[in-house]
């Protein structure tokens, strides 16, 4: 157990529509990444988060967004879905250590299925 | 920009041989982070190691050893004696710090079937 928290864990919805995923992450982590893993695209950083506040963005499409709240969890949200979207979204959390060393830890993954 | 490469698409093994999968990676950090994980046939991502781009010691846990060689922008991975359990999607994994603030780039992933 990672202790990164994710849910749903299955999630199937239609297209069009739209739909929030949430992330826990590890007590004490101020850091949160979320990835998504297509079969097309293999694993792809989407966005990170810092202590509530947007950090950096990746291959993320505009109809995607994120946010993280004060309490540190964060939610994807997916809006007008296409079939394309279908795919395994994972959160990941990290942990600065002494030495510039950090831990990224995943949490186990929403499965997207659009139908 | 950052790049991370595993040539094998998919392995396959009978048990208690030894494999090694490969990963090549491409940066222009001069500190940048390794990883590689585990993703079995649950889905979950599994952590297995982290190296510093300033430590190029090789390591060993167990079955597991990871060959790391900057020389050559190289951190292999070898399970010897392979059990079916190892059976998984393996990804390779770089983090630059500096210019990325430590998101991952993954490589494509290596499809290892052990067969008993």
């Amino acid at each position: 157990d990672s202790g990164v928290t994710q849910t749903p864990k299955h999630l199937i919805t239609a297209t069009g529509q739209r739909v929030t995923l949430r992330c826990s992450p590890r007590s004490g982590d101020l850091s949160v990444y979320w990835y998504q893993q297509s079969l097309d695209q293999g694993l792809q950083f989407l966005i990170h988060y810092y202590n509530g506040e947007e950090r950096a963005k990746g291959n993320i499409l505009e109809r995607f967004s994120a946010q993280q709240f004060p309490d540190l969890h964060s939610e994807l949200n997916l809006s007008s879905l296409e079939l394309g979207d279908s795919a395994l979204y994972f959160c990941a959390s990290r942990r600065d250590l002494a030495g510039g060393r950090s831990e990224q830890f995943f949490g186990p993954g929403t499965r997207l299925t659009v139908l | 920009a950052q790049k991370v490469t595993q040539a094998q698409t998919e392995i396959s093994v009978v048990e208690k041989e030894d494999v090694t999968l490969d990963c090549v990676y491409e940066t222009r950090d001069t500190t940048y982070y390794l990883f590689w994980y585990k993703q079995p046939p649950s889905g979950e991502l599994v952590f297995l190691i982290r190296r510093n781009s300033f430590d190029e010691q090789n390591e060993i846990s167990g079955r597991y050893s990871w060959n790391f060689q900057k020389s050559t922008s190289s951190f292999n991975f070898t399970i010897t004696a392979s059990q079916v359990v190892d059976s998984a999607v393996y990804f390779c994994a770089l983090s630059e710090r500096e210019t990325s603030g430590s998101r991952l780039t993954f490589g494509e992933g290596t499809q290892l079937t052990v067969n008993p």
